[in-house]
């Protein structure tokens, strides 16, 4: 089974508003990468959390890791259209193995 | 800089043919890998490299072989395709082998479809 686990799988809200996902993972982690992937296009990095930090700040973007729940979570504020995506959250399970979640499909109505 | 490339950025294959899945970066990038994407199972790691010579497998490495003769290429084969290889495929690089505490940087993929 996956490592990393997204939810929810889809998420639709309108612009203006804010979006928040979550990750759950199963093993201890060195890190955790939060990236996205517009349709049809290859993913991009958007922000990486340490195992020793608790939360991360990137622009409109806020991370959050809790490493004794095992989740992290990615909040977007005040979305954009532009912010149409899928979202996956990633992280390492020993030596340079990056395993990613199975996503999850926000869509920012107008 | 191009970053990652891949080509082709289609393919359609019938069952039992053999291709390569081109992949190239111009970072000087020591790790290279293989993904494959399918819809509700995010990426599956194929395979990864952490410089030239030197490969290894990931999570779904049967069906698909690699080599990386030079730090800048890492190519993709497929020695007899199965309708199951049928898939989106990424190859993503990053700087250094040292951490895992380091962006992976994607290509732009490859549709394959394999009949």
């Amino acid at each position: 089974s996956q490592q990393g686990e997204e939810d929810p799988q889809a998420l639709s809200i309108q612009e203006g508003e804010n979006a928040t996902m979550n990750c759950s993972y199963k093993t201890s982690i060195n890190n955790l990468q939060w990236y996205r992937q517009n349709s049809g296009r290859g993913l991009v990095h958007l922000i990486l959390i340490r195992s020793n930090e608790r939360e991360k700040h990137s622009g409109r973007l806020r991370v959050t890791l809790d490493t004794s729940k095992k989740s992290s979570s990615l909040l977007i504020t005040a979305s954009r259209a532009a912010d149409t995506a899928s979202y996956f959250c990633a992280t390492d399970v020993g030596a340079q193995k990056l395993v990613f979640g199975q996503g999850t499909r926000l869509t920012i109505n107008p | 800089n191009a970053g990652v490339t891949q080509t082709p950025k289609f393919q359609v294959l019938k069952t039992g043919q053999s291709m390569t899945l081109q992949c190239a970066q111009d970072m000087n990038h020591e790790y290279m890998s293989w993904y494959r994407q399918d819809p509700g199972m995010g990426l599956r790691l194929i395979h990864y490299s952490v410089g030239a010579g030197i490969t290894d497998q990931g999570e779904v490495p049967n069906g698909y072989n690699v080599s990386r003769s030079t730090t800048e290429d890492f190519p993709l084969r497929l020695l007899s395709a199965a309708p199951s290889q049928t898939s989106v495929y990424f190859c993503a690089s990053r700087p250094g082998t040292a951490h895992v505490n380091e962006k992976l940087f994607f290509g732009s993929g490859t549709q394959l479809s394999v009949l």
